[in-house]
């Protein structure tokens, strides 16, 4: 499967903490962020998206927070769980804003420990 | 909802072959395309996207081309693979709201 090597970023954490997991964005005219989870050798999975009209959204056991000042993203995960250990990538509407393409972040190796 | 096939799940090519990767899409029509590759612990990288039937956008200059012959058919070629075209391969779908998803992938090795 996917290699995820020494390049990324990690998080350990244990199993039933949370997780926050966070990306910076470069592109003011962004409107759009999602979040997306890449277990090893399959394809990024959808997990939330926010606007840029909100602050936050939340999902099942995940919330995003959105923070245009400073160009931050967050995603928190509650109770994390073995089954979410994977690489979580960051991704924005780039390009002023154009809805045809995203830009995404390096990604962080969630692992969650038993 | 709509569900994205890609073939072959794994390949391995020797360098100077050419090469067919292929993606459709179910559950949805007229929707974009996209072609990306992803290197061992790395990001994303957009390929081609596609508009619509004919329609290429190509973002990086090299060896591979993006053809859209039918609305849910997007297919990566290349008429001589090169060592560093090895990488995980991925198809993805997306609308006019922005949002993107992805198929399983194919992971291609150059040897």
């Amino acid at each position: 499967g996917e290699s995820v090597g020494l390049h990324l970023p990690t998080l350990s954490v244990q199993e039933g903490d949370n997780s926050i997991i966070n990306c910076a964005y470069s592109n003011s005219a962004s409107d759009y962020f999602i979040w997306y989870k890449q277990e090893s050798g399959k394809g990024p999975q959808f997990i939330i998206d926010i606007r840029s009209n909100m602050d936050k959204r939340q999902g099942q056991r995940v919330t995003v927070l959105l923070n245009k000042t400073v160009k931050h993203l967050s995603l928190q995960i509650a109770a994390t769980q073995p089954g979410d250990s994977a690489v979580y990538f960051c991704a924005e509407n780039g390009s002023g804003g154009s809805n045809y393409k995203l830009t995404f972040g390096k990604g962080t190796l969630l692992t969650v420990n038993p | 909802s709509q569900t994205i096939h890609q073939w072959p799940a794994t390949l391995v090519q020797p360098v100077g072959s050419p090469l067919s990767l292929e993606c459709t899409v179910e559950g949805t029509s007229n929707p974009n395309l996209y072609w990306y590759r992803q290197a061992a612990g790395r990001g994303l990288q957009l390929l081609f996207y596609s508009v619509g039937i004919g329609q290429i956008s190509s973002e990086v200059p090299q060896n591979l081309s993006a053809s859209r012959p039918q609305d849910r058919q997007f297919i990566l070629s290349s008429k001589k693979l090169l060592l560093s075209d090895s990488g995980f391969y991925l198809c993805a779908c997306g609308t006019g709201g922005g949002e993107q998803y992805f198929g399983p992938g194919t992971r291609l090795t150059v040897t």
